[in-house]
């Protein structure tokens, strides 16, 4: 079965700071990692990777992907109270078209 | 926003009612999903349709019953839920089913309470 673990489940950081989001997974016939972010209800796309160890960067936030040691992170530098959001990881396979997605780190930025 | 919308977007009904979801897509994608996420959990896939075509029903109990009239529009029709149906029901939709093509957009979302 299918498996994305995301850690840690919630964190509480103050503007400026800078996080690191976890993504592991262990999906078989794995072809990319997608990260989500989701304010109060629609997650909207952030990033999709699918090769090894290139940064994908957009503003404050970059995410790589390790396909050896099965696991993503997501960074956000600087960060600010509009980053305030749940931060989802899915896993996509290569033969099928489900996204298996965990649960979920809550991010909450103080002013 | 992200080209798919939601609508009811709360719902309060009771277990005896009958009620519709609805998802309207205009981006022309191909393929649109229900997922269904409750608190602290993963979201689970629910149903997923390629082309007005159902593709995908996982396991999902026969209460929760999808239309899709065509590839712009998707329902939800829900009758004698149970207060564990409480959740936000998210719709979103592909390009394609395939793996290239599976960035997918959602909705808003709606947060349905069953009493």
């Amino acid at each position: 079965e299918d498996k994305v673990v995301q850690s840690p489940l919630s964190l509480v950081v103050h503007e400026g700071d800078t996080v690191t989001l976890n993504c592991s997974y262990e999906v078989t016939n794995f072809r990319s990692l997608l990260w989500y972010k989701q304010e109060k209800k629609a997650p909207t796309f952030l990033f999709m990777l699918t090769s090894s160890g290139i940064e994908k960067k957009s503003g404050r936030l970059s995410s790589i992907l390790d396909k050896k040691e099965l696991f993503s992170i997501l960074n956000i530098t600087a960060t600010q109270t509009g980053d305030s959001a749940i931060y989802l990881c899915a896993a996509l396979t290569f033969n099928d078209y489900k996204l298996s997605f965990g649960a979920g780190t809550t991010v909450t930025v103080r002013a | 926003e992200t080209g798919v919308t939601q609508t009811p977007r709360h719902l309060v009904m009771g277990m005896t009612n009958k009620k519709s979801l609805k998802c309207e897509q205009h981006l022309g994608h191909n393929a649109m999903y229900w997922y269904k996420q409750s608190a602290k959990k993963p979201l689970e896939l629910m149903f997923v349709y390629s082309l007005e075509e159902r593709v995908e029903n996982n396991s999902v109990p026969s209460r929760f019953s999808p239309e899709c009239p065509n590839s712009s529009h998707l329902f939800l029709h829900l009758h004698t839920l149970q207060p564990e149906d409480s959740a936000l029901y998210l719709c979103a939709s592909s390009q394609d089913l395939g793996a290239r093509y599976n960035e997918q957009f959602f909705g808003p979302g709606t947060r349905l309470t069953v009493l």
